[in-house]
């Protein structure tokens, strides 16, 4: 059973624009959300995180959207860039059940000079 | 460099073998987890460790196990491998909580 699910395994963006990566989850416990960036040939980045007590959180270029009742977030990158060209995991946690994540299967992310 | 540390980076072994994968968590860092990547799948939890305890379990076979020792660092140990063990296999370490791990850059293992 798939508990985080992104469902677009790629994205393909102009620099400049706007990237939305998107993920859905179905476990109601889950209370914490994050995104990881990977780089082939190197571990998974933390990027940034939300807390099910937020609906927003931003940093930077990068902003994670979190709608509770439709168990669905979104990471949007603007502006794009070519460096941003990774592949995004979205995961999530209990936290009452300690420090385990589930991953996302990731979305591989394009972005075009 | 993540301060994790993992070893080796590449092990091509063969079916029916036993290997070690090693990672030195970064400095400071209590929890130590275990994570698998196979072919076009997310990372699959697999074990954390916490301060030399095990503190969670995921689906991690009965042919696989783990520690974590004094100085904290941690082993895994894959046995009787199979050909769909071929995977990446990363090691995280965080000092408490949800923060957010920080990855080593993970051990490919090849069974053929």
């Amino acid at each position: 059973d798939q508990q985080v699910k992104q469902n677009s395994p790629s994205l393909s963006v102009q620099e400049g624009r706007i990237s939305i990566l998107n993920c859905d989850y179905t476990n109601s416990m889950f209370d914490y959300f994050l995104w990881y960036k990977k780089y082939p040939a190197e571990g998974p980045t933390f990027l940034i995180s939300i807390s099910s007590i937020k609906d927003k959180n931003e940093d930077g270029r990068f902003t994670v959207f979190l709608n509770k009742s439709a168990k669905h977030l979104s990471l949007h990158i603007v502006p794009s860039q070519p460096g941003d060209s990774a592949v995004y995991f979205c995961a999530a946690s209990d936290q009452n059940q300690g420090g385990k994540l589930i991953f996302g299967q990731g979305t591989e992310l394009s972005v075009k000079p | 460099d993540s301060g994790v540390t993992q070893t080796p980076k590449h092990l091509i072994t063969a079916t029916g073998q036993r290997v070690t994968l090693r990672c030195s968590p970064r400095s400071g860092d209590l929890s130590v987890y275990w994570y698998q990547q196979s072919l076009d799948q997310g990372l699959q939890f697999l074990i954390q460790y916490y301060n030399g305890e095990e503190r969670a379990k995921g689906n991690i076979l009965e042919r696989f196990s783990a520690q974590q020792f004094p100085d904290l660092h941690s082993e895994l140990n894959l046995s009787s491998l199979e050909l769909g063990d071929s995977a990446l296999y990363f090691c995280a370490s965080s000092v408490e909580g949800m923060s957010g791990y920080t990855f080593g850059s993970g051990t490919r293992l090849t069974v053929v």
